[in-house]
């Protein structure tokens, strides 16, 4: 079955530490995007990418990474300059970009917390 | 700038009566609309959407939403609410003709049916 992978589920940062999050996809999607979700706030874009080797930032960039290399993969690093990083981070494509009328697909999340 | 809202944190109705979670909108244009459900540590699953023609739109697992421009306003609605419904219900809407290229969430509304 096609979808999107999300790993790992659950990931705990030390202070200090840069930790990477990983998202395949196998739906053939050119678009990738990265949320970040919190209690009562909705979903909040992160990075996005239309293109392989092509990205922009979202609404709070800072304190993150991406980098696409592959159709498939569009890993998002989060880095020590994110102060709060403690929240479930969403995943998603679509078959288009963001100037489309088309759905996005959602992988199941990584939890990250601070330890 | 584009927004959207969900007035309700949380709905709750008795197994077998209707439903409706509410959404309103702001767009400076004609909307692209979307609903999206949740179920617990899960990502988000694509229900519906309303892009153009007919105001009644029909999604997934017997749920509709009926787009009122005049009310900027895109309730979902299922005739007969099952337990496995419970759920948070997101609401979200793309201007296309806005210069916005990015989708807005609502901050989610939290679906309780009571057997």
């Amino acid at each position: 079955d096609g979808g999107i992978t999300q790993s790992p589920k659950y990931l705990f940062r030390k202070e200090g530490q840069n930790v990477t999050l990983s998202c395949e996809q196998n739906l053939n999607h050119d678009a990738m995007y990265w949320y970040r979700q919190d209690p009562g706030q909705g979903l909040r874009l992160i990075y996005y990418s239309q293109i392989v080797n092509d990205f922009q930032k979202g609404d709070i960039a800072e304190g993150y990474s991406v980098s696409r290399e592959k159709k498939e993969s569009f890993p998002l690093t989060v880095t020590s300059a994110q102060k709060n990083p403690t929240a479930f981070y969403l995943c998603a494509s679509s078959r288009q970009g963001l100037n489309s009328n088309q759905p996005q697909h959602f992988g199941d999340g990584t939890r990250l917390s601070i330890l | 700038a584009q927004s959207v809202a969900q007035p309700e944190d949380q709905v709750n109705v008795a197994e077998g009566n209707p439903l409706t979670v509410k959404c309103t909108y702001s767009v400076s244009g004609n909307p692209y609309l979307f609903w999206y459900v949740q179920y617990p540590n899960r990502g988000l699953q694509f229900l519906l959407k309303y892009i153009t023609g007919d105001n009644l739109v029909k999604g997934s697992y017997g749920f509709e939403a009926e787009f009122n421009k005049s009310q900027t306003s895109f309730h979902l609605k299922k005739p007969s609410a099952l337990v496995s419904d419970s759920a948070l219900y997101f609401c979200a809407v793309r201007d296309p003709d806005g210069g916005y290229q990015k989708v807005t969430f609502g901050t989610g509304t939290k679906l309780q049916v009571i057997p």
